[in-house]
């Protein structure tokens, strides 16, 4: 069975850095894109940016352009996104999702990580 | 591109049928999606390519639209129906509606 398993919970300060990870097994890593998607409490979907392994390929959103970093561990099938300069806002649900190149949508969701922010 | 959804709120009954709108402020060329989410779940796929159905979805979903203007319909609601549905583009950079929140009236 596909499935992206995400890392635990985090407890951050503000401007520390948090490292997501998410693991997927039950088909080939590189044939696909992994997304982060995150969800403030009460609020909406905000894409963060993807990376396609296969290609080398690594896309960020405006919003988190120079804040975050996404890479891939093919070897370990695990995609990976850390956010550094931690503030309140970024107290938030994180998802990384799979992207099928054929289907421009995201297919599989991991179950996501909850990362607070607190000092 | 800015999709913009509405209603925000939509009541209604079991058995009835519900109309989603997501209205793009560019021309959206490829990749339109829908996804479903209920509280304290990840989303889930529903509509893929403006209107094709991923695995396991019932057929009372339907999804439709081209340009700047798509809809997702559900034809005859269930119980489960009741959550909410953003919808996606991937055009370009990928961005999402902010939601319809589907309540039982």
């Amino acid at each position: 069975q596909v499935q992206l398993v995400q890392s635990g919970p985090e407890v951050k300060k503000p401007g520390s850095s948090v490292k997501v990870s998410c693991q997927a097994s039950g088909d080939t890593f590189n044939n696909f894109g992994f997304n982060w998607v995150r969800q403030a409490p009460g609020q909406g979907l905000e894409w963060m940016g993807g990376i396609f392994p296969m290609f080398g390929s690594v896309f960020y959103a405006q919003n988190f352009q120079g804040r975050v970093t996404i890479s891939a561990d093919d070897s370990t099938s695990t995609a990976y996104m850390e956010l550094r300069s931690l503030r309140s806002e970024d107290a938030a649900l994180y998802y990384c999702a799979r992207e099928r190149g054929d289907m421009g949508a995201f297919d599989i969701w991991g179950q996501g990580t909850m990362v607070s922010v607190s000092s | 591109i800015v999709l913009t959804q509405s209603p925000a709120t939509l009541s209604l009954s079991p058995g009835e049928r519900a109309t989603l709108s997501c209205r793009a402020s560019q021309t959206v060329t490829t990749y339109l999606a829908w996804y479903q989410q209920k509280p304290g779940q990840a989303p889930r796929l529903l509509i893929y390519d403006t209107s094709k159905r991923a695995t396991g979805i019932p057929a009372r979903f339907s999804g439709s639209g081209s340009g700047t203007d798509f809809t997702l319909t559900i034809s005859s609601l269930e119980p489960e129906d009741f959550a909410v549905y953003y919808c996606h583009q991937r055009s370009n950079w990928p961005t999402f509606g902010q939601g319809t929140r589907l309540d039982i009236k």
